[in-house]
């Protein structure tokens, strides 16, 4: 499986901080890139994908991808409580299947 | 929205039995699915490709006569966990998707615990 990785945290940031997320991967040749939110015992939801390099934002949500670096991140602004939760980077093969980071885990303190 | 069905969303069985898990694309057809595992506390572990009418793809160390793949149709593919022990237990996740490039939408998860 190709080789997607992640600080697994916890990261704790004060509510309304900036959030910041990492993942790197270890395929040059991927394409694809997405960031999901996991509720514990619950089903990965899609927060953003991106394929070009550079910043795409979306609300509050800001993904940044350096293709020469193999690097993704995640900005999340104002951090709310909702938040909360566990952040899985994910590249796509070319099957379009997932291979998932082992995901970082956010808390926002109120 | 594309919506993916997973059924159960809780099982437990007795070891050494089979359990079987549902996975339907309720509004579109989904020529690909994929199965994925998660143990607690580690990430989705892709575990085989099933491909509408033919054999599914299983990722390396998967053992496929132990996890069986049946898409027999666009909407509806299914993963028996055959002779299921304590090890088995995990959350198994399903997706699914249009096409290649299509973006993929996952269904709700299934809890299995071997007891």
């Amino acid at each position: 499986q190709k080789e997607v990785e992640q600080n697994s945290g916890p990261l704790s940031v004060p509510e309304g901080a900036i959030a910041s997320l990492n993942c790197t991967y270890s395929d040059r040749g991927s394409q694809s890139f997405f960031w999901y939110r996991q509720y514990s015992g619950k089903s990965p939801e899609l927060i953003m994908f991106i394929y070009s390099n550079g910043d795409k934002e979306d609300g509050r949500f800001t993904a940044q991808l350096n293709k020469a670096s193999q690097y993704v991140s995640l900005l999340i602004r104002d951090s709310q409580p909702s938040d909360s939760a566990t952040y899985l980077c994910a590249v796509r093969g070319t099957g379009n299947q997932f291979y998932f980071g082992t995901g970082t885990s956010l808390t926002v303190i109120p | 929205g594309a919506v993916v069905s997973q059924h159960p969303s809780r099982v437990i069985c007795k070891s050494g039995t089979s359990v079987k898990i549902e996975c339907r694309s309720l509004d579109f057809q989904a020529t690909t699915m994929f199965w994925y595992r998660q143990f607690p506390k580690q990430s989705l572990m892709l575990m085989a490709t099933s491909n509408e009418g033919s054999k599914a793809t299983y990722e390396q160390g998967v053992e496929k006569d132990k996890f069986l793949i049946n898409h027999a149709s666009l909407t509806l593919s299914t993963l028996t966990v055959t002779s299921a022990h304590p090890e088995d237990s995990s959350f198994y996740i399903c997706s699914a998707s249009i096409g290649p490039g299509a973006l993929s939408t996952f269904g709700s998860g299934t809890r299995l615990t071997v007891v």
